[in-house]
């Protein structure tokens, strides 16, 4: 079983409608986590951290269950430029080598 | 600021050649790391630093050295080269004080044939 699994889609999702993932960790240990979003053919970029108190970053919103061990992406009045891959990150322990485990990403499709 | 870059952006290697990849960053970060990401597979560690002359093993280390000789730059190394190494390389930094957020350089895409 990966660490982190994704669905990898794409969700095609009409230019403003809403639009929510999971991802699955499998180590109760992991301390830290976030939702990257990556390009075709580009570098992965930070989106967002996970707050254990979910957070809120514009149309963004995402949530941790640690009892059920998932994180949730949700993306609100989704843009065409939402149109992505979306990678659930999470680590054990930030000072110990900032070791990330990276899930394969969502792909997301936003259409007019 | 650059940022982190890395070179080359592109290569094919035939089996068995070695190459060296670069990293340079400018942010002055004391971790470092490479990953190499396959379709469907994600990002996977490969080797990291947590500082100058450090460097440690990550997920899939076989097959590659790593080589931390100044702070700004990660080298990684493939002294010969296998078809199951094709992939796209991503080299990365991060610091506490940057609250450890991990910046990707673009990517180098090597084809091994």
């Amino acid at each position: 079983r990966k660490e982190v699994e994704q669905d990898p889609g794409p969700f095609n999702v009409p230019e403003g409608a809403t639009v929510a993932f999971n991802c699955t960790y499998s180590n109760s240990a992991s301390q830290s986590f976030f939702w990257y979003r990556q390009d075709c053919r580009k570098e992965p970029k930070l989106l967002m951290s996970v707050y254990s108190s979910g957070n809120e970053d514009g149309r963004f919103t995402a949530q941790l269950n640690r009892a059920s061990q998932y994180i949730s992406l949700l993306i609100r009045d989704s843009k065409l430029s939402d149109s992505a891959t979306y990678l659930c990150v999470v680590t054990r322990a930030l000072s110990a080598g900032n070791k990330l485990t990276f899930g394969g990403g969502t792909r997301v499709l936003v259409k007019p | 600021n650059a940022g982190v870059t890395q070179t080359p952006k592109f290569r094919v290697l035939k089996t068995g050649q070695s190459m060296t990849l670069l990293c340079a960053q400018d942010m002055n970060h004391e971790y470092m790391y490479w990953y190499r990401q396959d379709p469907g597979m994600g990002l996977r560690l490969i080797h990291y630093s947590v500082g100058e002359g450090t460097t440690a093993k990550g997920e899939v280390p076989d097959g590659y050295n790593v080589s931390r000789l100044k702070k700004q730059n990660f080298l990684l190394g493939l002294e010969s080269a296998a078809p199951s190494q094709t992939s796209v390389y991503f080299c990365a930094s991060s610091s506490w004080g940057a609250g450890w957020e991990q910046y990707f350089g673009p990517g180098t895409r090597l084809t091994v044939t």
